[in-house]
Parts: structure tokens; sequence; C-alpha cells
């Protein structure tokens, strides 16, 4: 199970986001992806193996963390990155995703 | 550019089936698997299942065991993804998305999805 915290993040436009992915697993590997979603749009790939950007994703985005503790870090929040941000496991089948974070304008 | 070209939205009573297609175009399309994954209305996303466009292996989420086919054909680059025995808790949005990078574990891209509402 995943479970990411908090609910919801108000931030106002170039403040920094820190959202929380916690496993209640080991995750090997660190086989631990996130997606950003916006509105009535598909989920779109951000993060890979807990760290790596996905093509095209702005430097802006950084994950970290290992083991159960994972963390996706939005530096300088644009207007485009208020979405809702889902964590995903891949290192057991079923792959299994978060309930999200939501991350609105302050 | 790689892209995912879902069919339309779909209504159907409770017990019935739906077929919903995913066209892939811009890349080799037997290189990389196909993934479903479903969002109902205001909730989070639901991996279902995997197939390789490649051999046709599947592997698919225990819950959909038993009422979950997917299928491909190759000749004209789409997934397929049937779901059976509707009930109203299979509303919702259903998205195809390739392997990312033959992953066989990521999806990107995605397509549009395709609303199938099961209402009597």
């Amino acid at each position: 199970v995943l479970t990411q915290s908090p609910g919801t993040l108000s931030l106002s436009p170039g403040e920094s986001a820190t959202l929380s992915c916690r496993a209640s697993q080991n995750i090997r590997s660190n086989f631990l992806a996130w997606y950003q979603q916006k509105p009535g749009q598909a989920p779109r790939l951000v993060i890979h193996r807990a760290s790596y950007r996905a093509t095209g994703i702005p430097d802006r985005f950084s994950g970290s963390g290992s083991g159960t503790d994972f963390t996706l870090t939005i530096s300088r929040l644009e207007p485009e990155d208020f979405a809702i941000y889902y964590c995903q496991q891949y290192v057991s089948s079923p792959r299994t995703f978060g309930q999200g974070t939501k991350v609105d304008i302050k | 550019q790689v892209q995912l070209v879902q069919s339309g939205a779909e209504v159907k009573r409770p017990g019935a089936s739906v077929k919903v297609s995913c066209k892939a175009s811009g890349y080799t399309f037997t290189s990389y698997g196909i993934n479903w994954v479903r969002q109902a209305p205001g909730q989070g996303l639901e991996w279902m299942g995997w197939i390789s466009a490649y051999n046709g292996n599947t592997n698919f989420a225990p819950k959909f065991q038993g009422r979950l086919t997917m299928t491909t054909d190759t000749s004209t680059g789409t997934a397929y993804m049937e779901l059976g025995t509707l009930t109203s808790d299979d509303t919702a949005v259903y998205y195809c998305a390739r392997d990312y990078e033959g992953s066989g574990s990521l999806f990107e891209p995605w397509g549009r999805g395709t609303l199938v509402t099961v209402s009597s």
C-alpha cells in the first residue's frame, strides 16, 4: 500500500512543494514513479526509479528517497505545475498507485 | 510522434461487456507493451493489466482475473481491452498507456481515455 501526504498542498507560484509517498513494504531497487495529472487530462510520467526525470520533464522536478519513504520536490512552482500527483510502485504486481496529492493555488 | 488514439465513450447495461480500442502510431508497435489503467469519477488510478504487443503475453491485476481480456492486432497496431460482467463500480475512464522505454512497468505516453458508463 502506498500512502501519500498531504492530501492537498496549497501554495503560491514560485514556492516549493514537497510531496511524500510512504510504502507499507520495502520498494526494492527504488522502483517508484511519480505521475502528474491535470483536470480532464491523462496522467504524465514525471519521475521513475525514484529520482530519474522522464523525458521532457523540467529540472525543477526532483525525486528522492529509498526503501519505504519517497519524496517528490517541485522547486519554484509554475502555474502549469498545479495538478494532482500520484506515486506508483513497480517492484511487484499488481502495480499500484497512491491515492494522490493535490497541489493547488493558494 | 507517439500517439495512442482510443475509441469513443460507451454506455453499457449491468452484466454486459465493453471493448475499448487503442490505436498506436509513431513507433514500432511490437516493440512495446500496452497497459490499461482506469480511473473512477473523482478517484485515483487503478492498474488493470499489461499485454505484450510482441507475443501477446498478459499480466492482469488479480481483481480482474476471469472477466478481463486484452488482445492486440499487429496488422493495424491496435490494442484492445474487454471487460465483462460489468457493474456500476466499473464506471470509469479507461486509459491505455505504452510501456515507457520498454520497462513493462511504467506508463508513458497515455491515450486520452475512454469513458465507460454502466447504468441500467
